[in-house]
């Protein structure tokens, strides 16, 4: 099946601070999310962006597809940012079923 | 729009018991939800593919009849951790497909809150 890798697994950061998370993952795919869990558990729907760039304020992401890999970009960070990144890919002919990766926790501090 | 719920958010149970959980899409219309499961500072484990009408797909190493998946509406389903153990102890999140067509073709998943289950 695919795999899916993302890096850095922990990041800490100062309030104002920018950051980038990347996502790697082992072949073609039709389908790429990314989510922000709340410290709550709740999955909160970032971009559905399984090529190209995006931007929703302080986020923007981009994917290269024939390069197999993700980007999110965080700036301006605040301490509500803080939480777990994941990204969530889906291969062709899968029925929507999506693989995530590993996460990556993030901290802001004050 | 595209929320979705559970219920019950926390639940703590007896070993041997059974424990149902609902998911459920508020204002639109699940063909297909998912249901994942948690570990502590883990990532989501893909559990199964719960499609209306039909019986769901389990995914390798899930215990079909220990994980009892029905949708029986288009809005509603439920996962039953039947004769629940410690080692069933976890967080348990269901999702549903979307399909939205804003500036081309997307293919969601939207997520309920969780549900955490303890068993004694």
């Amino acid at each position: 099946g695919i795999q899916v890798e993302q890096s850095p697994p922990d990041l800490i950061l100062q309030e104002g601070a920018n950051s980038t998370l990347r996502c790697n993952f082992s072949d073609s795919v039709n389908n790429l999310q990314w989510f922000h869990q709340n410290p709550w558990g709740q999955l909160i729907n970032l971009f559905y962006i399984p090529s190209g760039t995006k931007q929703n304020g302080r986020l923007s992401a981009t994917t290269v597809a024939t390069e197999r890999y993700s980007l999110l970009y965080i700036s301006s960070s605040q301490t509500t940012d803080s939480g777990v990144y994941f990204c969530a890919v889906g291969g062709y002919n899968q029925g929507g079923k999506l693989i995530f990766g590993q996460g990556t926790e993030l901290s802001v501090k004050p | 729009g595209a929320v979705v719920s559970q219920h019950p958010s926390w639940v703590i149970c007896k070993s041997g018991t059974s424990v149902k959980i609902e998911c459920r899409s508020l204002d639109f219309q699940a063909t297909t939800m998912f249901w994942y499961r948690q570990f502590p500072k883990q990532s989501l484990m893909l559990m199964a593919t719960s499609n209306e009408g039909s019986k769901a797909t389990y995914e390798q190493g899930v215990e079909k009849d220990k994980f009892l998946i029905n949708h029986a509406s288009l809005t509603l389903s439920t996962l039953t951790v039947t004769s629940a153990h410690p080692e069933d102890s976890s967080f348990y999140i269901c999702s549903a497909r979307v399909w939205l067509w804003t500036s081309g073709m997307t293919d969601t998943q939207y997520f309920g809150p969780g549900t955490r289950l303890t068993v004694l």
